[in-house]
């Protein structure tokens, strides 16, 4: 596609549910990062992909978190039962190969509100 | 490791007068630094970006920023505002040859009439 596209773009659920974030990447690009925004905490990273292997994922602040890509193209980010201090705006974002080089293209993000 | 400070959390301006928004990186590697935009209920945008060459780097928006080595700086500036110039603004750093940006917490700019 055009973009970086990121579904849903809202997501209520309730406290202990698992939840599926997904991200599909602009056609091509190799690189595909997972960034939380919390209000005031400017972007955590979670983690990375090149291709559908993940040589960083560093950020995923427990095992609660994981994530996949599949075809070196569509990834889906994973919460298992989720918390309220996992609420926030997860955003997506793709490159090409050599991401430092050429920066991110990001999606516009899914709002999760854990209730 | 690499990080980015922004000192500002918010800067209130009024429109037509300049901004500066503030960006410091903590190592003197060679970097690559970008800024970005996000704007209400959207994503992240790339302003501009440095990767060599002039240190003045023109971006969209009439944006643009200045690389300064030796204070390991990249600060943001507009000589004019308009109020559709309000969102936030990230800075961030790369070094080179690493596989990931590193964000600073964001800039919030409010535009007043």
């Amino acid at each position: 596609g055009a973009g970086v596209s990121q579904s849903p773009s809202n997501k209520v659920t309730e406290k202990g549910k698992d939840v599926e974030l997904r991200c599909d990447p602009i056609s091509g690009h190799t690189a595909l990062y997972w960034y939380r925004q919390s209000l005031g905490q400017g972007l955590e990273f979670l983690i990375y992909f090149q291709g559908n292997s993940a040589p960083d994922k560093s950020g995923l602040p427990s095992d609660r978190f994981s994530a996949e890509r599949t075809g070196g193209s569509v990834s889906t980010l994973t919460i298992q039962r989720t918390q309220q201090e996992d609420s926030a705006v997860y955003l997506c974002a793709s490159s090409p190969n050599n991401p430092a080089l050429y920066g991110y293209t990001f999606g516009s993000g899914t709002r999760l509100t854990v209730v | 490791a690499q990080s980015v400070t922004q000192l500002d959390s918010q800067v209130p301006v009024f429109e037509e007068a300049p901004v500066e928004l503030r960006c410091n990186y903590s190592s003197s590697v060679s970097v690559y630094l970008f800024w970005y935009v996000q704007y209400p209920n959207q994503g992240l945008q790339l302003l501009l970006k440095y990767l060599s060459g002039s240190t003045l780097v023109k971006g969209i928006n009439g944006f643009e920023a200045e690389f300064n080595k030796s204070q390991t700086s990249f600060h943001l500036r507009k000589p004019s505002v308009h109020i559709s110039d309000t969102a936030e603004y990230f800075c961030a750093v790369s070094d080179r040859g690493a596989d990931k940006l590193i964000f600073g917490t964001g800039t919030r700019l409010q535009v007043f009439p």
